[in-house]
């Protein structure tokens, strides 16, 4: 049973490009979780998602990031526009269908922007 | 925010348990406590939870004080693999998010 799957592993983009993470969930969930790591700090929740709705974004910059799990695919993190201050580490984790109980979370994308 | 409160480092030799503290005083009653950790920058990985009764698995042993207003995360026998940052969560179980702090940094040492 493969795990939370995310790509690429590692991105690198110049201020004002696009930048989109990609997260296939563990097989069965269908609740997706999308987590920001800055260097030297812990995680900071960003948003949650089943599929085709957006449920919290709480977490999310009001601007130039964006989410979303459509009923096909993987979900995509999308930031445009990059600045210097959006390189970090982004997890995705995902969740069982039938409960949120226990989140299991995938590799990462490091994100780099020059 | 966090509600826990972790040392932020600890040691433990290799082969010894490895006991670490978490404090969680004001937590609800529909609160579990769960831990997870990370190894040098890998995704987290889910270790334990429990609500107020002792828990053990394969991996540790999550101690829950009576009042449930502490825990202690035990990994019996720590190898050289175990060296991460622990994280002790708070979390209504159907919450959304967990809330990561700073965690405690434990390093084995051979």
């Amino acid at each position: 049973n493969a795990g939370v799957m995310q790509n690429p592993r590692h991105l690198v983009r110049r201020r004002g490009q696009e930048a989109r993470l990609r997260c296939s969930p563990m097989k069965g969930h269908s609740h997706v979780y999308w987590y920001r790591q800055l260097p030297e700090e812990g995680l900071k929740f960003m948003v949650y998602l089943q599929k085709e709705n957006i449920i919290d974004e709480s977490g999310m910059p009001k601007e130039r990031f964006s989410a979303e799990f459509p009923k096909e695919g993987p979900s995509i993190l999308r930031i445009q526009q990059v600045v210097r201050g959006d390189s970090a580490a982004y997890f995705c984790a995902s969740s069982p269908d039938r409960t949120q109980e226990t989140q299991y979370f995938g590799p990462g994308t490091r994100l780099l922007v020059l | 925010d966090a509600k826990t409160t972790q040392p932020t480092s600890m040691d433990c030799a290799e082969g010894r348990a490895a006991n670490l503290p978490c404090n969680h005083s004001t937590i609800s009653g529909n609160e579990y406590v769960y831990w997870y950790r990370q190894i040098h920058s890998q995704g987290p990985q889910y270790i334990i939870h429990g609500l107020k009764n002792n828990e053990t698995n394969e991996m540790a042993s999550l101690i829950i004080t009576e009042d449930r207003k502490s825990s202690t995360l035990i990994l019996p026998h720590a190898t050289l693999r175990d060296t991460a940052v622990y994280y002790c969560i708070v979390r209504v179980y159907t919450g959304n998010q967990f809330y990561f702090g700073t965690g405690t940094s434990l390093t084995v040492i051979p």
